[in-house]
């Protein structure tokens, strides 16, 4: 069993759709949860991240994680064309272990 | 403030050769963590330096090394160079080892012949 899970997609939705993004993980130790975005061919962009178990609000983007279930979400409002990338949920102990990334396609 | 760069863009060896990258970290960051990241795989963690030595290490063999600088910049090295070594090779940089706000670089991606 891997220690992250992610569905790799696509996930492919219209303009202005909510998006929900998750992974599932294993192990325990785990008490920071980020959220990269990468565009084809570039570096892994910082997105948000969360300590422990909870909800977090940016902008258009909110992480939520539950502890409990192991799960660790992402949700794009009113997503753009923009928002056309590979999203990465990567949670941390001594080190960050990433999902295999969901490719999201927002189409006008 | 100077985001994460890494040289060089693109670089093609053979089996059996040595490569190196380079990453400069983030301007006020002290820690730098390279990954190397398989075509549709996420980032796979391979060393992390701080005050110019090794703090932590993933799941990879000896031949891959790395070098921290007293400006923070680093080197991974990869010696006896194998097919399976292509990828994109990432470095991220943070503050006092830590895993979040880890903020990477564009990548070296490696080809291997």
């Amino acid at each position: 069993q891997k220690e992250v899970e992610q569905d790799p997609g696509p996930l492919s939705v219209p303009e202005g759709a909510i998006v929900s993004l998750n992974c599932t993980y294993s192990n325990s130790a785990f008490q920071y949860f980020m959220w990269y975005r990468q565009y084809s061919r570039k570096g892994p962009e910082l997105l948000m991240y969360t300590y422990s178990s909870g909800n977090k609000e940016d902008g258009r983007f909110t992480a939520q994680v539950d502890k409990s279930s192991k799960y660790i979400s992402l949700f794009i409002r009113d997503s753009q064309p923009s928002d056309s990338a590979t999203y990465l949920c990567a949670p941390a102990a001594d080190k960050l272990i990433f999902g295999t990334g969901t490719r999201l396609q927002v189409f006008p | 403030e100077t985001g994460v760069t890494q040289s060089p863009t693109h670089l093609i060896k053979t089996r059996g050769q040595q490569v190196t990258l380079r990453c400069s970290s983030q301007s006020g960051h002290n820690t730098v963590s390279w990954y190397q990241q398989a075509l549709g795989q996420g980032p796979q963690f391979i060393f992390q330096y701080y005050r110019e030595e090794e703090n932590g290490r993933g799941n990879f063999p000896p031949r891959f090394s790395g070098l921290q600088f007293p400006n923070y910049s680093s080197e991974l090295n990869v010696n006896a160079l194998e097919l399976d070594d292509s990828a994109l090779y990432l470095c991220a940089s943070s503050v006092d080892r830590a895993f979040y706000e880890q903020y990477f670089g564009p990548g070296t991606r490696l080809t291997v012949t």
